[in-house]
Formats: structure tokens, C-alpha cells, sequence
């Protein structure tokens, strides 16, 4: 199982850009790296997913080195409402023998005013 | 409405006594999954389906039963409830293409066994 870290928690203030990186040295082949985002009483929702080099939405980025072991959520010009526990999760298709999913331990981002 | 919806959403029990989570999703998705979260792990995966009638063990398996007789809902079953299966259970489903696709995942179930 690729084992993933990630930092506990992290300090922002409103406008700023947020950094929060994944560190996940066993990465497999065929392994993709997803982010989610949890609000207090409700399930991860999806953020944005990507396998190697830099994928971007309307509300991330993801950097991925040519290594893959590592990777780095970017939430641009964070607001109050980006408060919430931020989850790294790293895994392949699950139909491939061996193949697992494993979710950071979750990172608490505050935004303050 | 659309989506993945848990029932119940708070359950309290004690130990010994069998109780069952239930999952429901309306996109017809694939793939189901069912997570418990723990302050200090994360989210880790109980058991996950495939499709109907198929089921995997995931990371922590042991003490917990799953079924899919139909391809919308995915119970959770504890057989024998202990203290250490108190958590916050979540389920999610999923589309089946080549990689790896977004779960979407319910607002959960809290147990405490008492």
C-alpha cells in the first residue's frame, strides 16, 4: 500500500494562496492522486485528481513532480468558506490485483479574516 | 433528489448486537465503498463492490459483513458489535471507467457502541 502523509493542520488568511503537499514515496505505476475536501458533519467531496505534471479546475491546482512522490493541492486566493480538513488520497484502478486506495490523515486548513 | 444517501445518520447500540448501516445511491454507479473515519487515521476502507454481487475486503475488514443484491444499495452490516467499531462510517459510489474516478461520498453515519 502506498503510504501517504500529510501535514495536520495549516494556518491562512483570507486571499492568500494555500499549499498543502502529499507525500507519498511507495506510489505505484498506475496509481492516481485525488484531493478531497470535508466540511464538519458531511462527507469528502472531490476537488480535482491528477497522474503526473499539473492539472487545473475553477478552484485548484495540482502540482505533481516527475517522481510522483509527492504532490501539492493549490487553492488560490483562499477564503473563510475554504476552512475545512483537506484529504489526499493516492490509488489505481481497483480491478488490477492489489490495488488499494489510501487516504492521507487529512490536513485542518483555517482561513482567518 | 439524486445522490447517496445514509440511513441512520446517528445510531447508538451496545456491544454484542448486530446493527446495519444502509447505502442507497440513484446514479447507477459501479463502483460502492464503505469508509470509517477515526480521529488520528483518516479515512480507511472497510469493503468496496464492483458491482453487484461483487465485493472486495479493503484495509480494515475484520468484524463487519457487506452484501450488494442490487446495484443502488450497499449495506454495512457489524455482526457483533465491539467498542473499537465506534466511528463515523461513510459511503460512497462511483463511476467504472479505466482509471481511477471521483467517489462521491454520503454525510455519513455516527455509531457509538456502547
Amino acid at each position: 500500500l502506498a503510504k501517504t502523509t500529510q501535514p495536520i493542520s495549516m494556518d491562512s488568511y483570507e486571499g492568500q494562496e494555500v499549499n498543502i503537499t502529499c507525500s507519498h514515496n511507495n506510489i505505484a505505476t498506475n496509481d492516481y492522486i485525488t484531493w478531497y475536501q470535508q466540511f464538519p458533519s458531511q462527507g469528502p467531496r472531490f476537488i480535482i485528481q491528477g497522474y503526473k505534471t499539473k492539472v487545473t479546475n475553477e478552484v485548484a491546482s495540482l502540482f505533481i513532480p516527475a517522481d510522483r512522490k509527492s504532490s501539492t493541492l493549490s487553492l488560490p486566493r483562499v477564503s473563510l468558506s475554504d476552512t475545512a480538513v483537506y484529504y489526499c488520497l493516492v490509488g489505481g484502478p481497483l480491478k488490477a490485483a492489489g490495488n488499494k486506495l489510501t487516504f492521507g490523515g487529512g490536513t485542518r486548513v483555517l482561513v482567518k479574516p | 433528489d439524486a445522490g447517496i444517501t445514509q440511513s441512520p445518520r446517528y445510531k447508538i447500540t451496545e456491544t454484542g448486537r448486530q446493527v446495519t448501516l444502509m447505502c442507497h445511491q440513484t446514479w447507477s454507479h459501479s463502483y460502492m465503498f464503505w469508509y470509517r473515519q477515526d480521529l488520528g487515521h483518516g479515512l480507511r476502507l472497510i469493503y468496496y463492490s464492483a458491482a453487484a454481487d461483487i465485493t472486495d475486503k479493503g484495509e480494515v475488514p475484520d468484524g463487519y459483513v457487506v452484501s450488494r443484491s442490487k446495484t443502488e444499495n450497499f449495506p454495512l452490516t457489524l455482526e457483533s458489535a465491539t467498542r473499537s467499531q465506534t466511528s463515523v462510517y461513510f459511503c460512497a459510489s462511483s463511476e467504472s471507467t479505466g482509471g481511477p474516478q471521483p467517489q462521491h461520498f454520503g454525510d455519513g453515519t455516527r455509531l457509538s457502541i456502547l
